[in-house]
């Protein structure tokens, strides 16, 4: 059972572009909604996060848009490049006594070409 | 620079034997995790530990168990290896009350 759904599980664009992640959920108890970037041979690190009373978010680049009662939020890279190529995962967490256990995604390995 | 390290980075084992996977942290978290990896699946928690000899399962525990007798590391033991259990290993730590993970380089284990 997929908790956090995420799609396309891969994408190409072109420098510039503006690659776009999306992610749906189910259990209305998750309360945070990170994104990770994991490039090859390294761990997940966290991007950017969302609670669900806010609807957008933007760190630089990266912008979260968030529909709670679509149950649905997105990852937004403007003007991509190169360097963005990495696979993204999204997340959705809820706390479990002291520790906020995070659902992940399967993943979308994004590819940036010149 | 604070950080998790996993003891192994590749990990080639035969089926049937004990393994061992080490993972140490330097920010005093409360919480550590125990993920593996998959191509299509992305990430599945297999067990947290949210204090010192305290553990839970997560979504994936069977074949697995953890031990936690320091708060610092984080042993992730595979009882018997199977050619299933072939996959990405990743540890992850967090601050009580704090969303946020940090994440080892992985530990990538080979079943043969």
């Amino acid at each position: 059972q997929q908790q956090v759904k995420q799609s396309p599980q891969s994408l190409i664009v072109q420098k510039g572009g503006i690659p776009i992640i999306n992610c749906a959920y189910e259990n209305t108890a998750f309360d945070y909604f990170p994104w990770y970037q994991q490039f090859p041979g390294k761990g997940p690190a966290l991007l950017i996060a969302i609670r669900p009373d806010v609807s957008e978010k933007k760190e630089g680049r990266f912008t979260i848009s968030f529909n709670k009662s679509a149950k649905q939020f997105s990852l937004h890279i403007m003007d991509s490049q190169p360097g963005d190529s990495a696979t993204y995962f999204c997340a959705a967490s809820k706390q479990t006594g002291t520790a906020s256990k995070l659902t992940f995604g399967t993943g979308t390995r994004l590819q940036v070409t010149l | 620079d604070v950080k998790v390290t996993q003891s192994s980075r590749y990990l080639v084992k035969r089926t049937g034997e004990k393994v061992f996977l080490e993972c140490v942290q330097d920010m005093d978290h409360e919480n550590m995790f125990w993920y593996r990896q998959d191509p299509g699946l992305g990430l599945r928690l297999i067990y947290f530990s949210y204090d010192v000899k305290m553990k839970e399962k997560g979504d994936i525990p069977e074949g697995y168990s953890v031990s936690r007798e320091k708060k610092e590391r984080f042993s992730l033991i595979l009882e018997s290896a199977s050619t299933n259990q072939t996959s990405m290993y990743l540890c992850a730590s967090s601050q009580a009350g704090l969303y946020g993970y940090t994440f080892g380089s992985g530990t990538r284990l080979t079943v043969v």
